[in-house]
């Protein structure tokens, strides 16, 4: 199986602040990278699929890129709804398999 | 409209089988391409992939789960069911169904509302 090791595991970050999550797969997956948010009790939402497209309706302060076995996740001017946990997940092969995640709290 | 909608008990007991239905709209399971996943996730842990049937009736499983899992799809009443056996407490988790574009482009775009699963005795 190939894994998926997301950091930070956890991060503090301000309203407005521009932050990053990094994805590293095991083995080479191309771009089959995807990125979800996750709020309490909530399923999870898909935002980047293919590294870098962006899920409609998604919006464009979330952006996603890499390709082979490193990959990041970047939200530009941190909104309060952005509070969250985020996944990352490679669509690559199967068995699927996804990050640990990675907790956004407000600072 | 795609909706998804887990539904089973919210409580078995070691060793009980369970078994998880996925009803579906707004998409049918029958257009090539399309698949419906199951994805499992622990009280405050990761999710975890566990299964997936397209709609040519092709399955796949988990690696460490194979052995206790079934999937399998009822294109005429919109649902895909999951069948788990001998539970076991670590089985506890919230279970979701998600759809999906079989090529992995477009992983899980819609996901249910997931649906707790306790295993007590």
């Amino acid at each position: 199986d190939i894994q998926m090791t997301q950091s930070p595991s956890s991060l503090s970050a301000s309203m407005g602040d521009r932050v990053t999550i990094t994805c590293r797969a095991s083995q080479t997956i191309s771009t089959y990278l995807n990125w979800y948010q996750q709020k309490p009790g909530k399923a999870p939402k898909l935002l980047i699929y293919t590294a870098s497209n962006l899920q409609s309706g998604v919006p464009s302060r979330f952006s996603g890129s890499g390709s082979g076995t490193d990959f990041t996740l970047t939200i530009s001017g941190l909104q309060p709804e952005d509070f969250a946990t985020y996944y990352c997940q490679q669509s690559y092969t199967i068995p699927r398999t996804f990050g640990q995640g990675t907790k956004l709290e407000i600072k | 409209q795609v909706t998804l909608r887990e539904s089973g008990p919210a409580l078995v007991k070691p060793t009980q089988t369970l078994t998880l239905t996925c009803t579906f709209s707004g998409f049918s399971l029958s257009t090539s391409g399309m698949c419906v996943n199951w994805i499992r996730q622990p009280p405050g842990k990761a999710l975890e992939w566990l299964a997936r049937i397209d709609w040519d009736d092709d399955k796949y499983y988990s690696t460490s789960l194979k052995t206790r899992l079934t999937i399998s799809k009822d294109t005429s009443k919109n649902q895909v069911v999951l069948t788990m056996t001998n539970m076991d407490p670590v089985d506890t988790a919230t279970y979701y169904c998600a759809r999906a574009d079989s090529s992995g482009y477009q992983d899980f775009d819609y996901w249910g509302q997931g649906t707790l699963v306790t295993v007590s005795s």
